[in-house]
């Protein structure tokens, strides 16, 4: 079992819809989750971070983690086609320096 | 200054040449990560370190690749001898915001 995944995708859905990205992790001591942002040709970017169980709200973006079920997932209100990337899940067991582990990402296009 | 800077941006070398990448990571900032990335793997950490020492290399075929932070400001991935298969992006980051910044990423072709 890979130590994160996410569903292979590619996820499509219409401009205004709510797009969701999943993502599990293998590891129990993962304390530290993050959402990445990479459109083709560029760097990740972080777009969302979580430290606790439940819900973080970030203008269009929620992410929620639970983990009993060692799973984080990423909510994308009122899609548009600029959030058209791929979407990348970051894990890491401590706060501070330590590497992160990523998912393979799952590519989101909202069509206009 | 918030950014890392890699150079060079794109790279097209023959195989079995020496290709060297460079990193200047977030000014200050002691930690330097290497990853590849590839549309079959993903994101892979290469190598990591922290005040110029490394700390992790085992992502790194240590028969080809070396990595190394001579000092605060520059750490270098070196591939000698390089093959097709090397072919990839290569990105260091720095730690920012219990995330990482990106640099811009290395596209390396080996042909």
């Amino acid at each position: 079992q890979k130590e994160v995944e996410q569903n292979s995708g590619p996820l499509s859905v219409p401009e205004g819809a709510i797009a969701s990205l999943n993502c599990t992790y293998s590891d129990r001591v993962s304390q530290s989750f993050f959402w990445y942002r990479q459109y083709s040709g560029k760097s990740p970017e972080l777009i969302m971070s979580i430290y606790s169980n439940g819900d973080k709200e970030d203008g269009r973006f929620t992410a929620q983690l639970n983990k009993a079920s060692q799973y984080v997932s990423l909510l994308i209100r009122d899609s548009q086609p600029s959030d058209s990337a791929t979407y990348l899940c970051a894990v890491n067991r401590m706060g501070g320096s330590e590497k992160l582990v990523f998912g393979k990402g799952m590519k989101l296009t909202v069509n206009p | 200054d918030a950014r890392v800077t890699q150079t060079p941006r794109h790279k097209v070398t023959e195989m079995g040449q020496e290709v060297t990448m460079r990193c200047q990571p977030i000014l200050g900032h002691n930690t330097v990560f290497w990853y590849r990335q590839t549309m079959m793997q993903g994101l892979e950490l290469l190598a990591y370190f922290r005040n110029r020492a490394p700390l992790d290399d085992s992502g790194m075929p240590k028969d080809r690749f070396s990595a190394e932070m001579p000092d605060a400001t520059l750490a270098t991935l070196k591939i000698q001898p390089s093959e097709p298969r090397d072919s990839a992006v290569y990105f260091c980051a720095s730690p920012r915001g219990g995330g990482y910044t990106f640099g811009s990423g290395t596209r390396l072709t080996v042909v």
